[in-house]
Formats: C-alpha cells, sequence, structure tokens
C-alpha cells in the first residue's frame, strides 16, 4: 500500500496562471476524491469520481475549475486563470467500492500560493 | 458552508491527561469520522464509526456515535507528545453521496512535556 501520491506538494504561481495538479490513488480504489482545505478549516468536498466517471461537484468548483480521471486511474486538477482566493491546500483521497465501510485516505495535498 | 460545530477550538494540556472533544450538528449523519492531520500532511484516518450508539476505540482513542445521529465525541487517554496536531470529525449527511464528507473546523492539540 503506496498510499495516495499528490503533485506537487507545492505550487506558487501568479495571478491569471493556469495550474495543474495530479493526484496518483491507492491502485485497487475505483473511487477518488477532491477536496479543498483553506488554513483554519476543515477540508471541504469539491467532486469526486468512480472510476472515470465524475459523479458530483460541489458549487465550489467554479468554471475555473475542471477535472479529469480519463482511464479510471490518475486523476488532474486543472485550475485556470488562478485568483488569489484560490489559495490552499488541495486534497485527494481514494477508496474502494464497499459503500460507507470503506473509509476515505487521504494524500499529503498540492498547497497553492496565487501571488 | 460547514454544518458541524467542533469544540474545543484548541486544547493545552500535560503529558498524561486525558483529552476529550466533540462534534455536534443540527442534522442527521449516517457516518462519523475521526481524522488526525499533522504539519504538512493530509488527515489520517484514527476511527469510523457506522451506527447510532456504536462505541469503538483504536488504542488510546475512544469514539463515539451519538444516539440522535447528530454528535459523536473523541476521547484520547493518557495524552503523550506524539498526540500533538489537528483533530477533524467528518460526516456523511444522510441522503448524499458516500464520500462527500462534512468537515468540522478542527481541535487544535498541544501536550506539554
Amino acid at each position: 500500500d503506496t498510499g495516495v501520491s499528490q503533485d506537487p506538494r507545492h505550487k506558487i504561481t501568479k495571478r491569471g496562471q493556469n495550474v495543474t495538479f495530479r493526484c496518483d490513488p491507492i491502485s485497487e480504489h475505483n473511487r477518488l476524491y477532491w477536496y479543498r482545505q483553506t488554513l483554519g478549516q476543515g477540508p471541504e468536498f469539491l467532486t469526486y469520481f468512480q472510476n472515470e466517471a465524475q459523479l458530483e461537484k460541489s458549487r465550489l468548483l467554479s468554471d475555473r475549475f475542471s477535472a479529469e480521471r480519463p482511464k479510471g486511474s490518475f486523476s488532474t486538477l486543472e485550475i485556470q486563470r488562478t485568483e488569489q482566493g484560490d489559495s490552499a491546500m488541495y486534497l485527494c483521497a481514494s477508496s474502494p467500492d464497499r459503500g460507507r465501510s470503506s473509509p476515505l485516505h487521504f494524500g499529503n495535498g498540492t498547497r497553492l500560493t496565487v501571488t | 458552508g460547514q454544518q458541524l460545530n467542533q469544540s474545543p477550538q484548541s486544547m493545552f494540556i500535560q503529558e498524561g491527561e486525558d483529552v476529550s472533544m466533540n462534534c455536534t450538528s443540527s442534522s442527521i449523519f449516517n457516518t462519523w469520522l475521526w481524522y488526525k492531520q499533522e504539519p504538512g500532511e493530509g488527515p489520517v484516518l484514527l476511527i469510523a464509526l457506522y451506527k447510532a450508539g456504536e462505541l469503538t476505540s483504536n488504542g488510546r482513542l475512544t469514539a463515539q456515535f451519538g444516539i440522535t445521529r447528530k454528535d459523536s465525541f473523541l476521547n484520547i487517554s493518557a495524552s503523550i507528545p506524539s498526540d500533538v496536531g489537528i483533530y477533524f470529525c467528518a460526516g456523511q449527511l444522510t441522503g448524499t453521496s458516500y464520500g462527500k464528507l462534512t468537515f468540522g473546523q478542527g481541535t487544535i492539540l498541544t501536550v506539554h512535556p
């Protein structure tokens, strides 16, 4: 079990630039989730995939955000035209598809700073 | 926005003391989870609870799923310095997709040797 892997760990970008993050879930997990965590708060749900299908998106996920999981394995989260308010830790999590008895396992996140 | 109220916001305790923290909500949850997060890392699952009234232990940690399904508590006995971190409760609201968790604001725990 190598755990959930996220890359990069840190990203500093200028306002208006596009950024892309990658998440590699635990290999046998077919559910993948993206969360966002701002300083001093708990994580907030953004979106989730079952295999390659994106099944739900939060209202927090504006049109500038897009997530993909093309082959049902790794996932990418892209933010276009970044704003300072996008600065946060972006967390990826995965779980097997065994209903609610299979809790989420989180990666160590990508910390985004928009200057 | 957040629908879980977690308290206390922070705790400063001496090594060896017991710790108690809780989460409450006006909504009904069908799953309660407790996570610990250390600086620069993602949350790590401590305990998962699936039935109202369920009491589960994991070493020095004990957590309970409230009978009303609107609250949960976490106890840590005989704290040690490595217990330092931020503890989050998380729940899945009834009727929502599995894995779409609502998190509390966290309890920052500091343990003095």
